[in-house]
């Protein structure tokens, strides 16, 4: 199995532009999270989807955050306009579910904002 | 609400030598606790978790750690460093009937190993 796939890996862009970072959880999970990791914050969850709804987005920082899940393998968070804050490494992970299941986590996504 | 808190933040050890690194949860219910390594530009990776039963959990790489729920603690233990132990560790919380969904993370200890 390939793992959790993130793209890109690292992302620079300039302030107001729009980012998408892309995530395709492991085949047969049916949950995905998307979490922002900082030094000022640590790891926070944004938002976690259960058969590609979203179930819980109370970690979206605010309405320019937004992340989608159209199909079971394919997941978009979405800056825009991105601002220098935003700059952290985003993890996508994902689960079977149930107490048994461990969350796996793709290797991150760096963005820079400038 | 559920909370984790890791007191220390950076802890040097020799190779070698034993380690215990502290996680102390808050939460009303019986938890279920999650230790993972993040190596340096990694994602995260499982080391082991407690859900029930058998309060000392076995893990990977050579971890273990011992539920205290008097204490509120889960600390994970390692009775002889390698210098690839070398990397950021996260205790976790999971709040749900599952234990898998919305975990919450402490804010990490790194850890450096001395030759």
């Amino acid at each position: 199995d390939a793992g959790v796939i993130q793209s890109p890996r690292h992302e620079v862009t300039e302030m107001g532009q729009e980012v998408t970072l892309r995530c395709k959880p492991i085949s047969g999970h049916d949950y995905l999270f998307w979490y922002r990791q900082t030094m000022m914050r640590g790891l926070e969850l944004l938002i976690y989807f259960n058969n590609n709804v979203p179930i819980d987005d109370s970690g979206m920082p605010e309405d320019r955050f937004s992340a989608k899940m159209p199909n079971a393998s394919f997941s978009t968070l979405k800056i825009q306009p991105s601002e220098p804050r935003d700059s952290a490494v985003y993890f996508c992970a994902s689960t079977r579910g149930g107490r048994d299941n461990e969350q796996f986590f793709g290797p991150g996504t760096r963005l820079t904002v400038l | 609400a559920q909370s984790v808190t890791q007191p220390d933040i950076h802890i040097t050890v020799s190779e070698g030598a034993s380690l215990e690194l502290r996680c102390n949860y808050s939460y009303g219910a019986t938890p279920y606790l999650f230790w993972y390594v993040q190596s340096p530009g990694q994602g995260l990776q499982l080391l082991l978790k407690y859900f029930s039963g058998d309060t000392l959990v076995q893990g990977i790489k050579g971890f273990e750690a011992e539920f205290k729920r008097s204490q509120s603690s889960f600390n994970l233990r390692k009775p002889s460093v390698h210098w690839s132990d070398a990397a950021e560790y996260f205790c976790a919380v999971g709040l749900s009937n599952f234990g898998n969904e919305k975990l919450t993370f402490g804010t990490g200890t790194r850890l450096t190993i001395i030759p």
